[in-house]
């Protein structure tokens, strides 16, 4: 089993529809979670980051863990084409080590 | 402008032959660290560091070595490059501890190993 698993993709929606990213990771005592776009050819920047069970809202995005389960979800309301990319889930394990997931490539069709 | 700089961009090299690719923040930053990108992995950590003179292991750290002997600088150094280090190199730096991953990355190296 890989750390942190994300479907490849690619996850197509149309305009104005809700995208829902998902992330399942190994290590229970995880305690860090991120979610990071990346552009074709450009560099991660991060969108969203979260520590504790729940939701957390920024915005057109909102983040869900579910500590008990262990993933981590990714809703982008309202999707633009603009949101076209590739989210990449990170996870700061228990042992201090960075693992990201593969990444999971968005398509909005407008 | 809060940035994370690497060079070069782009780089062909051949097997064997010594390189480095620097990387400076000017955010003053204790954390940085190194990734690799390829196809069908998503981000690989090579190497970070927590602060100056302290440099630790990442997932795949065989075939490369980095120094800290600055805050702001953090290079990449391959002694013998070869054909499976071919990739997409990000630099990336960020405020450290439990923040380590809220960080900011550099533009990117391609690296190619003929």
């Amino acid at each position: 089993q890989k750390e942190v698993e994300q479907n490849s993709g690619p996850l197509s929606v149309p305009e104005g529809a809700i995208a829902s990213l998902n992330c399942t990771y190994s290590d229970r005592g995880s305690q860090s979670f991120f979610w990071y776009r990346q552009y074709s050819g450009k560099s991660p920047e991060l969108i969203m980051f979260i520590y504790s069970n729940g939701d957390k809202e920024d915005g057109r995005f909102t983040a869900q863990l579910n500590k008990a389960s262990q993933y981590v979800s990714l809703l982008i309301r309202d999707s633009q084409p603009s949101d076209s990319a590739t989210y990449l889930c990170a996870v700061k394990t228990s042992y201090d080590k960075v693992i990201f997931g593969p990444g999971t490539s968005l398509s909005v069709i407008p | 402008e809060a940035q994370v700089t690497q060079n070069p961009r782009y780089l062909i090299t051949v097997t064997g032959k010594k390189l480095t690719v620097t990387c400076s923040q000017n955010m003053n930053h204790e954390y940085m660290s190194w990734y690799r990108q390829d196809p069908g992995l998503g981000l690989r950590q090579i190497y970070y560091s927590m602060n100056v003179e302290v440099t630790d292991k990442g997932d795949v750290p065989e075939g490369y070595k980095v120094s800290r002997k600055e805050k702001r600088n953090f290079p990449l150094i391959l002694e013998s490059p070869s054909p499976n280090q071919t990739s997409l190199y990000f630099c990336a730096s960020s405020l450290g501890g439990s923040l380590s991953l809220k960080a900011f990355f550099g533009q990117g190296t391609r690296l190619t190993v003929v």
